[in-house]
């Protein structure tokens, strides 16, 4: 398996453009995350999805950020209109859940997108 | 408020040497609680988890420790190499929660030279 497939690895805009961040989550699994990392605030949870259905967006900075899945295989993150301080590394992750233990799953990381708003 | 609190906030030591990373959190009620290693550039990758009943795990020259009356967890490192060099997240999940509610330390960045 290729693992977790994040597109653009890099992304630079200016503010006020539309920007749209790609997942491809590992084959099998039902529970997809986005995070953003950034030197002030480390790795925040942003939404996940089970089985495609987001279950808690309560880490979405705000109304500028909208995620979606429309199927297994595919999520994307966007952000309108970005701003300077959108800038951090977004990470797509996925993970399979153990019946019944949904908070043992092992989450893997996909390589990141770096987004810089100028 | 659950936090997780990781230290030193970085760390450099030379290649061969052994140390320790320390996690003390207050996420309750606990249910696990994992170590990432992040390469420069990467996303993070799961070292270890360790769920309330052990204690102790190892993964290779990595060895993660939990005291769960003290809610502190360690890291050691033996023999370090310079490909050791990273950052190390502690991440700890609360039982009886959704999937997604695990709280992250901020990291301990270590650094080992030749």
């Amino acid at each position: 398996d290729a693992g977790v497939i994040q597109s653009p690895r890099h992304e630079v805009t200016e503010m006020g453009q539309e920007v749209t961040l790609r997942c491809k989550p590992i084959s099998g699994h039902d529970y997809l995350f986005w995070y953003r990392q950034t030197m002030m605030r480390g790795l925040e949870l942003l939404i996940y999805f089970n089985n495609n259905v987001p279950i808690d967006d309560s880490g979405m900075p705000e109304d500028r950020f909208s995620a979606k899945m429309p199927n297994a295989s595919f999520s994307t993150l966007k952000i309108q209109p970005s701003e300077p301080r959108d800038s951090a590394v977004y990470f797509c992750a996925s993970s399979l859940s153990r019946t019944g233990h949904p908070q043992y799953n092992e989450q893997f990381f996909g390589p990141g997108t770096r987004l810089t708003v100028l | 408020k659950n936090q997780v609190e990781q230290s030193p906030q970085s760390l450099i030591i030379l290649e061969g040497k052994n140390c320790t990373l320390q996690c003390n959190y207050t996420v309750s009620p606990f249910s696990n609680l994992r170590w990432y290693k992040q390469d420069t550039g990467r996303g993070p990758v799961s070292l270890t988890i360790m769920t309330f009943s052990e204690n102790t795990k190892s993964n290779g020259r990595y060895t993660a420790t939990l005291d769960a009356d003290t809610k502190q967890s360690s890291l050691h490192i033996t023999a370090s190499q310079l490909s050791d060099s990273a950052s190390y997240i502690c991440v700890v999940s609360a039982r009886n929660t959704n999937a997604g509610k695990s709280t992250f330390g901020d990291g301990t960045t270590l650094t080992v030279k030749p």
